[in-house]
């Protein structure tokens, strides 16, 4: 079974909109990370948010993390064309450096 | 400073032939990882390398699977024989052993006919 599954599976927005997804997981993690993947190419690590953090800023990037419901939520603001792709969240079984990823939510943005 | 390089990037085989993926994680990460994503299904991970040794191989779906890291450099992930449902795409990360963030290669694609 999955250790995490990201929400929605599809988005699709207006370009300035802003993109809000997220992810639940099942055990308890050490930090949970985001991904981003544009089609054909390899992920690309975007932020990463250790379990006694709750929220982590990265230019337009807001994660949250709230790990007594075990979920974290991704923010892209001010979204733009640039941004379509595939969105993954990682998180580690709590102790080791085994990441799991989930299925992804795919972004759409429309100029 | 190069990033992880795999290859090749597609392939190509006959169900029963047998393919050799190959990564060349960044410099100096210790930790090398194969992950496959099958169309629209989650990024399932494979097994995790710490240098030459096997971290962890509970990913791995059966013994036609064959992962090794010689002198904890590059890695190669063998497939013997091929089946049908072997196909979609291998990526290979890396990371530095203190650090959370994995370094992705662009994958391999793996098409079983």
């Amino acid at each position: 079974s999955q250790q995490g599954e990201e929400d929605p599976q599809a988005l699709s927005i207006q370009e300035g909109e802003n993109a809000t997804m997220n992810c639940s997981y099942k055990t308890s993690i050490n930090n949970l990370q985001w991904y981003r993947q544009n089609s054909g190419r390899g992920l690309v690590h975007l932020i990463l948010i250790r379990s006694n953090e709750r929220e982590k800023h990265s230019g337009r990037l807001r994660v949250t993390l709230d790990t007594s419901k075990k979920s974290s939520s991704l923010l892209i603001t001010a979204s733009r064309a640039a941004d379509t792709a595939s969105y993954f969240c990682a998180t580690d079984l709590g102790g080791t450096y085994k990441y799991i990823f989930g299925t992804g939510t795919r972004l759409k943005v429309l100029a | 400073e190069a990033g992880v390089t795999q290859f090749p990037s597609h392939s190509v085989i006959e169900k029963g032939q047998t393919v050799t993926l190959r990564c060349d994680p960044i410099s100096g990460h210790d930790n090398l990882y194969w992950y496959r994503r099958v169309m629209g299904k989650e990024i399932k991970f494979l097994l995790h390398f710490v240098k030459e040794s096997k971290q962890d191989e509970s990913g791995m779906p059966n013994n036609r699977f064959l992962a090794e890291r010689t002198g904890g450099t590059y890695s190669t992930l063998k497939v013997q024989p091929a089946e049908l449902e072997d196909s979609g795409v291998y990526f290979c990360a890396s990371s530095p052993f203190f650090s959370g963030e994995l370094f992705f290669g662009e994958g391999s694609r793996l098409t079983v006919l």
